[in-house]
This record gives C-alpha cells, structure tokens and sequence, in this order.
C-alpha cells in the first residue's frame, strides 16, 4: 500500500537554526499538507499545497516558515530560525480522496 | 468556543465493552467528517468517514447530526487493539476533503482484560 514518507524521523537543532523537514507524497496525490502537533496537545494545520503554490495557511505559518516542493517528488518545510516552541511533532499528509498521514518527525529545538 | 470539542475522557473499559464517544463542532460550514484513530507518537489514521445517514465499519458505528453539529462513534466488543487516541476532524472545504483538517483535542481509550 502507498505510503506518505518523512525524514528525519527525529530532528535536534539549536535555537536559531534553520531546519529542512522532507516528506515524500503518495505518487499520484496532488494536494500536500503540513501540521504539527505539540506534545499532549491537538493536532493543528500549517499549510496546504496544491499546483506548486500555497492554497491555505494558518496563523501558525508565519515568515519563519516555507514549503516547497523542489522536484515533483519531494515536499519540505523549512523554518528558517527555529524557536523553543517549534518543538513538536510535524506531519506531512497528501490527499486524492483522504488525507494519509506521514509517519511524522520530531522536532527538539534547544 | 472550540471548533471541534471531544468528551475529555479518559475512558478505560473491559474487553467486550461498548463504548462511545461524542463530538460537536462549531462551523455549520462543516462538510466532511472524519474519525482517526492515534497511537502513542504516531500519525493519525483514518478510521472512517461519518455520513449524515450514519455508517457501519464492523464494530464501529458513526453518526452525524449536522443539525445540532454533533458526531459519535461507537465501538462494539472492544478488543485490547483499540486502545489508542480517537480524533473527531471536520473539514470545511466544500464537498471534497482537499481543505485543511480540524482536529478535536482527542479521547483516549484504554482497554483492559
């Protein structure tokens, strides 16, 4: 069965530090999500994707934060200077008719 | 008010209980309905879609009342596996599930023998 994939599975960075989360879609699916969850908290959107553009995103997805999808396989989000409470789980979800879930990377920010 | 707003919970039941869980949601825009399933630090998982005529999936029954903006499942002959985290999730997006996901906060359910 098709499956959302992403890496780094845990990722540790220093405060201020630019980190790359990758996520690779199910091959046929053309709508692409981020959202993250804080530990013990719900899960919450961060920004959808569709035709190489952003077709939504939430306060959460301020200028610290961008998607791209560099090569029509992979879809990333960068968060150019991480802070302590971008400390969570991310999930990248992509969508034909339901919205299938990534494995997610934990992010520590120090 | 919350947009989605789950019972609390916990819930920790005997193998081969019934048990059921509620949900209300805000935004009467709302058109698609979901319930996942999340185990410890894991993803979400669909469980299944909630139809206004209600549906069945085995032991799962889910309900809609898009009158009173109200969702439930009910889990039959609970089994030790169905201990996880059930979310209610409601999309806004017009008869497609393309939009963004609203998630509830999450009930847990544990099952013992």
């Amino acid at each position: 069965e098709p499956e959302v994939t992403q890496t780094p599975s845990h990722q540790v960075t220093q405060m201020g530090q630019e980190v790359i989360l990758r996520c690779v879609p199910i091959s046929n699916h053309l709508y692409f999500y981020w959202y993250r969850q804080i530990l013990g908290q719900k899960v919450e959107f961060l920004v959808s994707f569709y035709n190489n553009e952003i077709s939504e995103k939430s306060e959460i997805f301020d200028d610290q934060f961008s998607v791209e999808r560099p090569d029509g396989s992979n879809f990333t989000l960068k968060i150019r200077s991480t802070k302590l409470e971008d400390s969570a789980m991310y999930f990248c979800a992509s969508n034909a008719d339901t919205q299938y879930f990534g494995p997610g990377t934990r992010l520590t920010v120090l | 008010r919350k947009e989605v707003e789950q019972d609390p919970g916990p819930f920790n039941v005997p193998e081969g209980a019934t048990v059921a869980f509620n949900c209300t949601y805000s935004n009467s825009a709302s058109q698609s309905f979901f319930w996942y399933r999340q185990d410890c630090r894991k993803e979400p998982k669909l469980l299944m879609s909630v139809y206004s005529s209600g549906n069945e999936d085995g032991r799962f029954t889910a309900q809609l009342n898009r009158a009173s903006q109200y969702i439930s499942l009910l889990i039959r002959d609970s089994k030790l596996s169905d201990s996880a985290t059930y979310l209610c999730v409601v999309n806004i997006a017009g008869g497609t599930s393309y939009g963004k996901l609203t998630f509830g906060q999450g009930t847990i359910l544990t099952v013992h023998p």
